[in-house]
């Protein structure tokens, strides 16, 4: 069964620092997305990515973040300057256009000291 | 805007105890539906959708759930659950294929041996 397989699984950052997270979606996927969920919190929705431009974004995706797909394989997200509240688990997930759902990555995790 | 309510936070139960899930959606126009599970440390993974047709939806793991219109609900159901049901459960809805999920606060539930 095709994955979206995502890198790193676990990233610890100091505060301010610049973060890229990565996601190798399903080849055949058209719509990408990024979610994250605090820890023990709901998952929110950051942005969506189609034809490589972002569809919509979120309240949440302010100047700090940007996503981009540099190759036409790896779709990344970059946070500038991390703060404390970025730590949670990111999700990429890809929109399969046969099944209609969305496919997500294991996430990965990012913890901001 | 859309939102997702899940009414528990919590489900403690027992192995062979029956399962229901709430979920309720504000939304006025055609929306699909989806629940997506997330067993301990693993990413979030389709357990049934719907779309149109048939409201009662047969999903992965003997799950159900049933879809209804008028009360703008969603819920999940399994007639007996298995110790390997503990995980957290999350209803999400969007308005059409591709668009972005929007997702309920999640059900942690726990089945006791």
């Amino acid at each position: 069964e095709p994955e979206v397989t995502q890198t790193p699984s676990h990233q610890v950052t100091q505060m301010g620092q610049e973060v890229i997270l990565r996601c190798v979606p399903i080849s055949n996927h058209l719509y990408f997305y990024w979610y994250r969920q605090i820890l023990g919190q709901k998952v929110e929705f950051l942005v969506s990515f189609y034809n490589n431009e972002i569809s919509e974004k979120s309240e949440i995706f302010d100047d700090q973040f940007s996503v981009e797909r540099p190759d036409g394989s790896n779709f990344t997200l970059k946070i500038r300057s991390t703060k404390l509240e970025d730590s949670a688990m990111y999700f990429c997930a890809g929109f399969g256009r046969d099944t209609g759902e969305l496919f997500f990555g294991e996430g990965s995790r990012l913890t901001v000291l | 805007a859309q939102s997702v309510s899940q009414h528990n936070h919590h489900v403690i139960l027992s192995e062979a105890a029956s399962l229901e899930l709430g979920c309720n959606y504000s939304y006025g126009g055609t929306v699909n539906l989806f629940w997506y599970v997330q067993y301990p440390g693993q990413h979030l993974q389709l357990l049934l959708k719907y779309f149109s047709g048939d409201p009662l939806v047969k999903g992965i793991k003997g799950f159900e759930a049933e879809f209804i219109k008028s009360k703008f609900s969603f819920n999940l159901r399994k007639p007996s659950v298995q110790w390997s049901d503990t995980a957290e459960y999350f209803c999400a809805v969007n308005e059409a294929a591709g668009n972005k999920l929007t997702f309920g606060g999640g059900t942690r539930v726990l089945v006791k041996p």
